[in-house]
């Protein structure tokens, strides 16, 4: 099974601060990778796919970035709705599997 | 809009079986694989199974831990995707996602849960 390693697991910030999320799979995924966002008691919702293509609607301040093993999400000039938890997922094998998570937190 | 939506979540003894149903709306259903994911309380997310479409057979992927238990299967006609959960245990206990995926496999649109909860 491919592993996915998300870091940090909680990350403190300010509104506006700029933050990256680090996603690395224990084998060689391509670009075949997606981040989505949950808010509590909510359902997850997709923001990047393929690693670095931003779904329809998401705000340019999301990026993705990373190929191979090593993988980013970078959230530009955070804003108060983005406070919430962000998870990575490999979709290059089966079993499908996702990181950890990381909850990015109000300082 | 897409639109997926759950049901059949319920308390369930172990040993128990259920099943989940996922109404899906504003696509062509046929088209698309579609997925169950589950999160266990306080947890993070968990694939449960997949399953493709009419020209792949219909065929089915599924994690370890329910291989051989659960089921996944879908009804075209009625746009309506199914997960029929046996032989359950405290540790299925979670949130079940129906969710549609892409076609290269990564989960695109989600529905909103349905709870599950495996208690004696």
């Amino acid at each position: 099974d491919i592993q996915m390693t998300q870091s940090p697991s909680t990350l403190s910030a300010f509104v506006g601060d700029s933050v990256t999320i680090t996603c690395r799979a224990s084998q060689s995924i391509s670009t075949w990778l997606a981040w989505c966002q949950q808010k509590p008691g909510k359902a997850p919702k997709l923001l990047i796919y393929k690693a670095s293509k931003l779904e329809t609607g998401v705000p340019s301040r999301f990026s993705g970035s990373g190929s191979g093993t090593e993988f980013t999400l970078t959230i530009s000039s955070l804003q108060p709705d983005d406070f919430a938890t962000y998870y990575c997922q490999q979709h290059a094998a089966y079993p499908l599997t996702f990181g950890g998570g990381t909850k990015i937190e109000i300082k | 809009e897409v639109q997926l939506v759950e049901s059949g979540g319920a308390l369930v003894q172990p040993g128990g079986s259920l099943r989940l149903s996922c109404a899906a709306s504003g696509l062509r259903f046929s088209d698309h694989k579609m997925d169950w994911v589950r999160q266990l309380p306080g947890k993070g997310l968990e694939w449960v199974g997949r399953i493709r479409w009419r020209r792949d057979s219909d065929t089915t992927e599924y994690a370890a831990s329910v291989k051989g238990r659960f089921t996944v299967f879908r009804d075209d006609s009625k746009n309506s995707l199914y997960l029929q959960m046996n032989s359950l245990t405290i540790e299925d206990t979670a949130v079940y996602y129906c969710v549609r995926s892409d076609v290269s496999g990564y989960f695109g649109t989600w529905g909103q849960g349905t709870m599950v909860t495996v208690s004696s």
